[in-house]
């Protein structure tokens, strides 16, 4: 079982609609949980980050993470074509350098 | 302010020869990172460095070598590049603190092995 399992989709949906997008761990020790942006022909980008269970919110943005099921969440509200990009979520366990990524999903938003 | 910068952009190397890819970053940040992204195998870790001299085995080392001889640069090297080593090739870069710094990614540098 790899550490950190993400579905690769594509996933369509039409503009204005809400996103979800899920990655599942299988390692109770992962402490920090991410969720990174990458545009075509990009390097990914950092959209957010936390650490605790619970939600943290940014702008049309919501990351959820439920610590007790291993499941991640990313929320995206009123979604807008320029959010048409590949999502990957990212995992890091406490005093540990290394920072494990998901497959990504890839996401279209229709106009 | 470049951030992280990776060179050559393009690559296309034959059968068993060598090349080395360099990553600089102008940020002072003390960790460095290789991944590679394939089509449905997302991000692996290569090998990464948490500091000037000092460098660390990642998820998929066979067939690289890296090393970190400064703090501003972290080269990869392919001794006899196999087409297998087609792919993506992302440095990232990251300082040290209490909490989580996020990843800087260069833009990629893209490697074809015929």
């Amino acid at each position: 079982q790899k550490e950190v399992e993400q579905d690769p989709g594509p996933l369509s949906v039409p503009e204005g609609a809400i996103v979800s997008l899920n990655c599942t761990y299988s390692n109770s020790a992962f402490q920090y949980f991410m969720w990174y942006r990458q545009y075509s022909r990009k390097g990914p980008e950092l959209l957010m980050y936390t650490y605790s269970s619970g939600n943290k919110e940014d702008g049309r943005f919501t990351a959820q993470v439920d610590k007790s099921s291993k499941y991640i969440s990313l929320f995206i509200r009123d979604s807008q074509p320029s959010d048409s990009a590949t999502y990957l979520c990212a995992i890091r366990s406490l005093g540990d350098d290394k920072i494990i990524f998901g497959k990504g999903t890839r996401l279209h938003i229709l106009p | 302010n470049a951030g992280v910068t990776q060179t050559p952009k393009f690559r296309v190397l034959k059968t068993g020869q060598s090349m080395t890819l360099l990553c600089a970053q102008d940020m002072n940040h003390e960790y460095m990172y290789w991944y590679r992204q394939d089509p449905g195998m997302g991000l692996r870790l290569i090998h990464y460095s948490v500091g000037e001299g000092t460098t660390a085995k990642g998820e998929v080392p066979d067939g690289y070598n890296v090393s970190r001889l400064k703090k501003q640069n972290f080269l990869l090297g392919l001794e006899s590049a196999a087409p297998s080593q087609t792919s993506v090739y992302f440095c990232a870069s990251r300082s040290i603190d209490r909490n989580n710094s996020p990843l800087h990614f260069g833009n990629g540098t893209r490697l074809t092995v015929t």
